[in-house]
Order: C-alpha cells, then sequence, then structure tokens
C-alpha cells in the first residue's frame, strides 16, 4: 500500500551547522510534496513544498530536493539557529489522503 | 483572525461520556480534515470533508462521528470515550483536495481521559 518513510526519527546538530531529513514515498503518481515544522506544543504549519515539475527550491535557509526517479525528497536546513528545534514532518499523496512521515525530532545543540 | 480555530483548547473527561470538538476556517477552503496525534506524534487522518461530503473515513471507531453543516464548520462528536482516545486532535483545511495544496492547521485540542 501507500506508505512515507522518513529518517531519520531523531537528529540532534550543533548549532550553525547543517541538518538533513529524508523521506521516500511508494506512490509513483505523487506530485505534491509538503514539509511541515510542529513546535512543541502548537500546530504544525507548512514550511517549504515542492512540485514534482522542479528538482530544488530554496528559501533562505531552508531547501528541499526531490528525485522522482529513486521516489525521495529531502529537506535540508543550513546554518541551524536554536529555533530550528522542532519536529518536522513530510508528506506525499496517496490515492485518496495525504500520508505523513512519522516526524523528525530536530535537537539545536548550543 | 485565527485561520482555522478549534474549541476547546483542552478537553479533561471521564471515560464513557461524549464530547464534541468544533472547527471552523475562514480561508474558504473547500476541503476540511480531522487528524489524530498521539503521544508519540505521529500525525494520522481520521476523516475529510469536501464542501460538506465526506471522502475520506479511515479506520475510526464508529464512536466517532463527524458532521459538516456547512464548508466552513467541520466538528468531531465522539461517543462512548475510552482511555486510547487520549490525544491531540487537530483540524485542517486546504484549498481543493489534498493532492497538491498545503493544508492549513487549527492550534488541536488535547483530549485527556480519566
Amino acid at each position: 500500500g501507500e506508505n512515507v518513510e522518513q529518517h531519520p526519527s531523531t537528529l540532534s546538530v550543533q548549532e550553525g551547522d547543517s541538518a538533513v531529513i529524508k523521506c521516500t514515498y511508494s506512490d509513483s503518481a505523487s506530485n505534491y510534496f509538503p514539509w511541515y515544522k510542529q513546535e512543541l506544543g502548537k500546530r504544525p504549519q507548512l514550511i517549504i513544498d515542492i512540485r514534482s515539475n522542479v528538482g530544488e527550491k530554496k528559501d533562505q535557509r531552508i531547501a528541499v530536493t526531490l528525485n522522482k526517479t529513486a521516489k525521495h525528497f529531502s529537506l535540508h536546513i543550513t546554518e541551524t539557529q536554536p529555533e530550528d528545534s522542532a519536529v518536522y514532518f513530510c508528506a506525499a499523496p496517496g490515492d485518496d489522503k495525504i500520508i505523513f512521515g512519522k516526524g523528525t525530532r530536530l535537537h539545536i545543540l548550543p | 483572525d485565527t485561520a482555522v480555530s478549534q474549541t476547546p483548547k483542552y478537553l479533561v473527561t471521564q471515560m464513557g461520556n461524549d464530547k464534541s470538538i468544533k472547527c471552523e476556517q475562514n480561508l474558504g477552503h473547500d476541503t476540511m480534515y480531522w487528524y489524530k496525534q498521539d503521544s508519540k506524534k505521529f500525525l494520522k487522518i481520521m476523516f475529510s470533508y469536501n464542501n460538506k461530503e465526506l471522502i475520506i473515513n479511515e479506520t475510526v471507531p464508529n464512536r466517532f462521528s463527524p458532521k459538516s453543516p456547512d464548508k466552513a464548520h467541520l466538528n468531531l462528536h465522539i461517543n462512548s470515550l475510552e482511555l486510547g482516545d487520549s490525544a491531540v486532535y487537530f483540524c485542517a483545511s486546504s484549498q481543493g483536495d489534498h493532492s497538491n495544496q498545503p493544508q492549513h492547521f487549527g492550534d488541536g485540542t488535547r483530549l485527556s481521559i480519566l
């Protein structure tokens, strides 16, 4: 069935370093790939998304890359800051619903 | 001017009770959703409505019944609450369907069953 795998489940990086979170999906018809950030006690919020007609999209310190052949997409955060600490979810559309990855808890170490 | 608002924010109640959570969106979106987020933070879709019509009904106990009086509202009624229902419930909305539009989430309702 449809599936979205997200890795790692937990990631700790030194402040100022880069963080990369990867997701793979199974439905080859998927064409929209959003990333959501959820801070502690708050709601998930869209931070960046990519559609299948492009391979990369950047917005300041965050970027998303998409490899449709391999069916994976990644979130890249550069020059990490304390406020980047949160849980990050990838998502991909399935047949009749959007499927979320299980989340990555990102810790930014001082 | 909250875009997706749900009430209440916290709900503490006894096992066996019946409770409702309300959700309203002022974004003019066609589609609304209910998600359950458990203690491990997994986000699981429960229901989706498009223009008041049910389009997704995941494997959820029939104690959970959504109701959409109009496309700006999607309420969730839960009968005979059980301990396993304790979770954060998020309402969300999107323009069109889920497949190519971002979802806008409410602030969540933290349900605790005693």
